[in-house]
């Protein structure tokens, strides 16, 4: 079984641009989680998708916001990109719906760097 | 909110055991999961425990929950150079769909 892919792995931009990032969970997966990662920061939850609906949401600003497709896939964006911006992008799937266990399956993320 | 702290870093030799900590501040969490980061990947998960066990074993990993003293460990025995990677421990937070992760722990095994 294929895991959870992410496109595109590296990405370049500049200030003021705007990014797309796509998640495709693992088969059968029905939620997709977006996690940031930087040295400062370290591991920081953005929102969690699940049935093509927004469950969950962490403390980041509008400028960036996801969305679910009918087959799992997910998309993050963020507009108006800041140098802060630069960071490791992860995704994750898991399959329970269940509350109680979220095993998550994470993907090798994209590295996006912005100048 | 959810709070998880570990220590940064940890050196070991080849062939010894590897205690990872981690504490954490939400009594109400049910699972509790250890990752593993190796450089420009993804993270892999390693294990779990529910929060109604004190230990769980799985071949070399051995983790270890003290949930009075909010306290998650895991011990890697006989610790290989490719255990070399970092270490996150992520407790669930607010709805359980969402974890709190630990800063890390880089593990180096010495030769």
């Amino acid at each position: 079984k294929a895991g959870v892919t992410q496109t595109p792995r590296y990405l370049i931009k500049t200030r003021g641009q705007q990014v797309t990032l796509s998640c495709s969970p693992i088969s059968g997966h029905r939620s997709v989680s977006w996690y940031q990662q930087t040295p400062g920061q370290g591991l920081q939850f953005l929102f969690e998708y699940f049935s093509e609906t927004q469950r969950n949401k962490g403390n980041f600003p509008g400028r960036f916001s996801g969305r679910q497709f009918s087959n799992s896939r997910s998309e993050m964006n963020v507009s108006t990109l800041e140098l802060g911006d630069s960071a490791l992008y992860l995704c994750a799937s898991s399959l329970s719906a269940a509350t109680s266990h979220n095993e998550q399956f994470f993907g090798p993320g994209t590295r996006l760097t912005v100048l | 909110g959810e709070d998880v702290e570990q220590s940064l870093f940890l050196s070991v030799r080849e062939g010894d055991s590897s205690v990872i900590n981690c504490t954490y501040t939400d009594s109400s969490s049910t699972y509790l999961y250890w990752y593993k980061q190796e450089p420009g990947a993804g993270l892999q998960l390693l294990t779990y425990i529910f929060s109604n066990m004190d230990m769980k074993q799985d071949q070399r990993l051995t983790v270890l929950l003290n949930k009075k003293d909010k306290h998650l460990s895991l011990r890697i025995a006989d610790t290989q150079t490719g255990d070399s990677a970092i270490y996150f421990c992520a407790v669930p937070s607010g709805s359980a769909r969402q974890l709190t992760f630990g800063s890390g722990t880089q593990l180096t095994v010495l030769p």
